[in-house]
């Protein structure tokens, strides 16, 4: 299994409501990753977890929180986001934190903040 | 600070042409590695190739091959005789250390590529 799950595909939240993205690995990967991609542009790193503790947060806004329950979950939740904030959001875990590994990624949550 | 370049930002190819997407990298790093990624329509990132900063040796596979030169700083892909199936928005990669000893990457603004039939 060389998948990583990520769900919804699509979501479309107010921007009162609290929602949350899922992804899930079960390669036995201990780093894991949220990207954040608008059209047309690369991805933008949010949040790396290397085994289950975030070491990583690029000074992303507090309406999204990470949280990785365990070595195969990692979550996104969101709270109170901007219309600006509608973007694919990527998943993606790696063997480990490292110089060199390549990364698995989902398919993405496209996300519309109306 | 470390950068990657992908001054294509579109390239239009009609099936069967060959095709290289360019990429050019900065870093003050002895030790680095580079990559490249397809990201079709599906918008799932596929890994394609990576390479280590000691490893200048070109590298082919099937009808995809990439050649990596230090001494330019370029790491760039050719897609011999194109496909349509070979339309996505392509990725160059640099892996960053950072302070805390953890890595990240920095992503080329990505060439979209068009097949045409």
């Amino acid at each position: 299994d060389t998948e990583v799950t990520q769900t919804p595909k699509h979501l479309v939240m107010g921007m009162t409501n609290k929602k949350s993205l899922k992804c899930e690995q079960h390669m036995g990967h201990r780093a894991m990753y949220w990207y954040k991609q608008k059209a047309k542009k690369p991805p933008e790193l949010m949040f790396v977890y290397s085994y289950e503790k975030l070491s990583i947060n690029e000074s992303v806004p507090s309406r999204f929180s990470p949280e990785c329950p365990n070595s195969s979950l990692l979550n996104l939740h969101l709270h109170a986001l901007q219309p600006e904030d509608s973007a694919l959001y990527l998943c993606a875990s790696s063997q480990v934190n490292r110089g060199g590994e390549k990364l698995f990624f989902g398919s993405g949550t496209q996300l519309s903040v109306l | 600070a470390q950068k990657v370049t992908q001054a294509q930002t579109e390239i239009s190819v009609v099936e069967k042409e060959d095709v290289t997407l360019d990429c050019v990298y900065e870093t003050r790093d002895t030790t680095y590695y580079l990559f490249w990624y397809k990201q079709p329509p599906s918008g799932e990132l596929v890994f394609l190739i990576r390479r280590n900063s000691f490893d200048e040796q070109n590298e082919i596979s099937g009808r995809y091959s990439w050649n990596f030169q230090k001494s330019t700083s370029s790491f760039n892909f050719t897609i011999t005789a194109s496909q349509v199936v070979d339309s996505a928005v392509y990725f160059c990669a640099l892996s960053e250390g950072t302070t805390s000893g953890t890595y990240k990457y920095i992503f080329g603004t990505g060439t979209r590529l068009k097949v045409l039939a």
